[in-house]
């Protein structure tokens, strides 16, 4: 019964350096979220994707962000030439597509910090 | 758009004693409502939900009630216990859609 998985769990990047973020949805799950959370914050979203297909990117920067899920493998979060604003904990959550709304359910996180 | 919040950043009960965590919300196209745990370093754990066709939702020591009529919720927890000291959110699901909207999140804390 693994639940949403998330690696690395923290990630060290140094100014200009891309950070790559991996979730591996529940079990059966074909629906995945990503969300940020900075410093005492509530989550803000950034991108839904289904398998091959981003479905929704109205949260994500224009620049420099990118996300994507392959037909096989986990959801990639990619952010190129990081920089400090750039820290904070990157979520993923995911649902079983099976209508909407739909309960979400999330991973450990991944925590960025930019040196 | 949606806005969502919380009434109390902080909330220090007793153990034993009975806590309510309160939100509102925004955008009375709303629709559904979630409660998430999240303790220290670790992702937002589901509670329980709320679809709007509800008034009021019960699980295993935690009550959801949605007001829509003023655009509120709370989250009831009983005999509140250490193991729930933690940030609670609500987050709204505006139209049916994919996007949470997350409020900031009250801290719960039990004392002995």
């Amino acid at each position: 019964n693994a639940g949403v998985m998330q690696n690395p769990r923290h990630l060290v990047r140094r100014r200009g350096q891309e950070a790559r973020l991996r979730c591996s949805p529940m079990k059966g799950h074909s629906h995945v979220y990503w969300y940020r959370q900075l410093p005492e914050e509530g989550l803000k979203f950034m991108v839904y994707l289904q398998k091959e297909n981003i479905i929704d990117e109205s949260g994500m920067p224009k620049e420099r962000f990118s996300a994507e899920f392959p037909k096989e493998g986990p959801s990639i979060l990619r952010i190129q030439q990081v920089v400090r604003g750039d820290s904070a904990a990157y979520f993923c959550a995911s649902s079983a597509g099976t209508g909407v709304p739909e309960t979400q359910y999330f991973g450990p996180g991944t925590r960025l910090l930019v040196l | 758009g949606e806005s969502v919040g919380l009434h109390l950043p902080t909330l220090s009960v007793q153990e034993g004693d009975n806590s309510i965590i309160n939100c509102a919300y925004s955008n009375s196209a709303s629709d559904y409502f979630i409660w998430y745990k999240q303790e220290s370093g670790k992702g937002p754990q589901f509670i329980i939900d709320i679809r709007s066709n509800m008034d009021k939702r019960q699980g295993q020591r935690v009550t959801v009630l949605l007001n829509k009529t003023v655009k509120h919720l709370s989250l009831q927890i009983a005999a509140t216990q250490p193991g729930d000291s933690a940030v609670y959110f609500c987050a709204a699901n505006p139209n049916s859609g994919y996007a949470l909207n997350f409020g900031k999140g009250t801290s719960l804390l039990v004392t002995p």
